[in-house]
């Protein structure tokens, strides 16, 4: 099935550092979502974006709805070690219904 | 309250046997997803219901997969005939309209097949 192509696939960072990845489609997307999934768990959802060129922000990460609807990045500031984890994009097309579109996921790591 | 709730969270089962995955909505929630997710990798679409009706198939994989949603709520991913390519997270997430697109998952169900 496809697959949004994310980017960077992994990252390792210093505490206190600023984290930015993003994702991209070649398809529109109405609603993109960006989830955090730690070891043994289900994706928990930090944000979602509902409109062409909205960007959000839930503490300290802020997310953007691409202006084309085909992309979107999400950033955290000040990054601390809890932030460990896969981050993924989801895009949801109203024409489908039903299923979210994943990204491949992007692993953080933090070294103190 | 509850959040969506997976069982069993393992199992390790021999290639050739069925295998029956379920999964508990959060209350009130009418539509459910069952995804799949291989070491290392996204979330594979598989199949989605509305209500007890599923509108979506199209992401199984082979007929050996089927799904189930009984009184709008629990429902049952089943296996036949598992081989090791099943191997992977069986996630469930469910939603409640009009936010559709803002699905909860569960805790997953990690599937061995030897």
């Amino acid at each position: 099935g496809q697959q949004l192509n994310q980017s960077p696939q992994s990252m390792f960072i210093q505490e206190g550092e600023d984290v930015s990845m993003n994702c991209t489609s070649s398809s529109i997307f109405n609603t993109w979502l960006w989830y955090k999934q730690d070891p043994g768990e289900g994706p928990v959802l930090l944000i979602a974006l509902y409109k062409a060129g909205e960007l959000t922000s839930n503490g300290r990460l802020t997310a953007q709805f691409g202006i084309t609807r085909k992309d979107s990045f999400l950033n955290i500031s000040a990054s601390i070690p809890s932030d460990v984890g896969i981050y993924f994009c989801a895009g949801y097309d109203t024409g489908t219904a039903s299923k979210l579109t994943f990204g491949t996921g992007t692993r953080l790591q933090v070294t103190l | 309250g509850a959040g969506v709730s997976q069982s069993p969270s393992n199992k390790v089962t021999e290639k050739g046997k069925d295998v029956e995955l379920r999964c508990d909505p959060i209350s009130g929630h009418t539509a459910l997803y069952w995804y799949r997710q291989s070491l290392g990798q996204g979330l594979e679409f598989l199949i989605y219901f509305q209500g007890n009706s599923a509108p979506d198939k199209s992401g199984l994989p082979s007929d050996r997969f089927s799904a189930e949603r009984t009184g709008g709520s629990v429902s049952t991913l089943t296996i036949q005939r598992t081989q090791q390519e099943d191997s992977a997270v069986y996630l469930c997430a469910s939603s409640s309209p009009p936010s559709t697109d803002t699905q909860y998952f569960g805790p997953g169900t990690r599937l061995t097949v030897l």
